[in-house]
């Protein structure tokens, strides 16, 4: 069964730091999202990303963070200067048209130290 | 966005049926109803989906009763390994999971 994939798996880093997250969606999906959820809390979503574009974003997705597709399989989250706050599991998600069901990687935890 | 209202926490026992009951009493005209399930340390994964009356698949049935103010999800003979949290959604199909916002869920936990 096709699957969203995300590397790493667990990343720590120093605060102030930039870090990139990324994952490869299901190969024929179109529409592409990240969420993240802070241990014991909910998933929020942050982005949404179709035909090279943003579609639309959360309050939380501010300045510093950023997503790019640099090539037909890869998308990725990048976070320009971590602060504590964003130590979260982020999940990686893609869906094939706007009207399906989103397939959700296992996510990457981040800690930021 | 329609918001909706679930218990927080339910617990049964293996081999029972679990009904867990949403409220979305502001539900619009083109909005669908959507059911996730999400263990623990990993992402949420799609159940089940439905408009009105009732939808069932390998997996889940699921209930909307004539007015669609609220539904249920109901988990036949469940197993520990449905030990999981479910989340009640309610958005426009079109607009998938960019415009479905997760609630709190309902925790719910299956002992032996």
């Amino acid at each position: 069964e096709p699957e969203v994939t995300q590397t790493p798996s667990h990343q720590v880093t120093q605060m102030g730091q930039e870090v990139i997250l990324r994952c490869v969606p299901i190969s024929n999906h179109l529409y592409f999202y990240w969420y993240r959820q802070i241990l014991g809390q909910k998933v929020e979503f942050l982005v949404s990303f179709y035909n090279n574009e943003i579609s639309e974003k959360s309050e939380i997705f501010d300045d510093q963070f950023s997503v790019e597709r640099p090539d037909g399989s890869n998308f990725t989250l990048k976070i320009r200067s971590t602060k504590l706050e964003d130590s979260a599991m982020y999940f990686c998600a893609s869906s094939a048209e706007a009207n399906t069901e989103a397939f959700f990687g296992q996510g990457t935890r981040l800690t930021v130290v | 966005l329609a918001k909706t209202t679930q218990p927080i926490s339910m617990d049964s026992y293996e081999g029972q049926e679990v009904n867990i009951t949403c409220s979305h009493n502001n539900i619009a005209t083109n909005d669908y109803i959507t059911w996730y399930q999400q263990f623990p340390s990993q992402g949420p994964r799609f159940i089940i989906q439905g408009y009105k009356t009732k939808v069932t698949n390998e997996v889940a049935s699921l209930f909307i009763p004539a007015d669609r103010k609220s539904s249920t999800l109901s988990l036949p003979r469940v197993s520990l390994s449905d030990t999981a949290v479910y989340y009640c959604l309610v958005g426009a199909s079109y607009s998938s999971a960019s415009k479905i916002i997760f609630g709190s869920g309902t925790r719910l936990s299956i002992r032996p």
